[in-house]
């Protein structure tokens, strides 16, 4: 079974610059997750979706990030602008249903300069 | 709102048992998790726990819980320094979000 697949991998930006992620979870897996992880410290729930629907967003900076999941399927994470705090690595997870295990993809890890 | 706490470090010899605690808030939590982190790798789950037991065991590994005080452990016997890694605590609570600890580095000593 493939797992979740993020890319890019690695990103540098320079700040006030944008970018996006890709995440596509595993097949048939209805609920995806954001997470955002800073060194030293534990993944931090920025979205999730059930489907094509948002479920839980109150920790995403919506000034600045914002995340789709259209079809139900992959999902994009935005960030416009950026801002040196925001280097951290982006999780993506999904799990069949809510609540039910997670399986996490590699991440992305962006440093903002 | 959700809150999980884990001791940062952790060092053990070699062949010794290894001991990771956790403590979280949210009596509705319905499983509690620990992950594992390698360097550069993404987090894989270790194994899990419902809320109604209060013990785990697969393999080398053993999860107790005590949901009165609300403390979850993680025993590694016979640890290797392959088990060397950031190992997380998770809780579901309400709403099915999974809330993180800040994770526990372990160090094995060979």
């Amino acid at each position: 079974e493939a797992g979740v697949a993020q890319s890019p991998r690695y990103k540098i930006i320079e700040k006030r610059q944008s970018v996006a992620f890709w995440c596509n979870p595993i097949s048939g897996h209805a609920t995806l997750y954001w997470y955002q992880q800073i060194l030293g410290q534990g993944p931090k729930l920025l979205i999730q979706f059930q489907n094509n629907g948002v479920v839980d967003d109150s920790q995403l900076p919506k000034d600045r990030f914002s995340a789709e999941r259209l079809k139900g399927v992959d999902s994009t994470l935005k960030i416009q602008p950026a801002k040196l705090e925001d280097s951290a690595v982006y999780l993506c997870a999904s799990s069949l249903i809510k609540g039910s295990e997670a399986f996490f993809g590699q991440g992305t890890r962006l440093t903002v300069v | 709102g959700e809150d999980v706490e884990q001791s940062l470090f952790l060092s053990v010899r070699e062949g010794d048992s290894s001991v990771i605690n956790c403590t979280y808030t949210d009596s509705s939590s319905t499983y509690l998790y620990w992950y594992k982190q390698e360097p550069g790798a993404g987090l894989q789950l270790l194994t899990y726990i419902f809320s109604n037991m209060d013990m785990k065991q697969d393999q080398r590994l053993t999860v107790l819980l005590n949901k009165k005080d609300k403390h979850l452990s993680l025993r590694i016997a016979d640890t290797q320094t392959g088990d060397s890694a950031i190992y997380f605590c998770a809780e579901n609570g309400g709403y099915q979000k999974v809330t993180f600890g800040t994770g526990t580095k372990l160090q094995v000593i060979p």
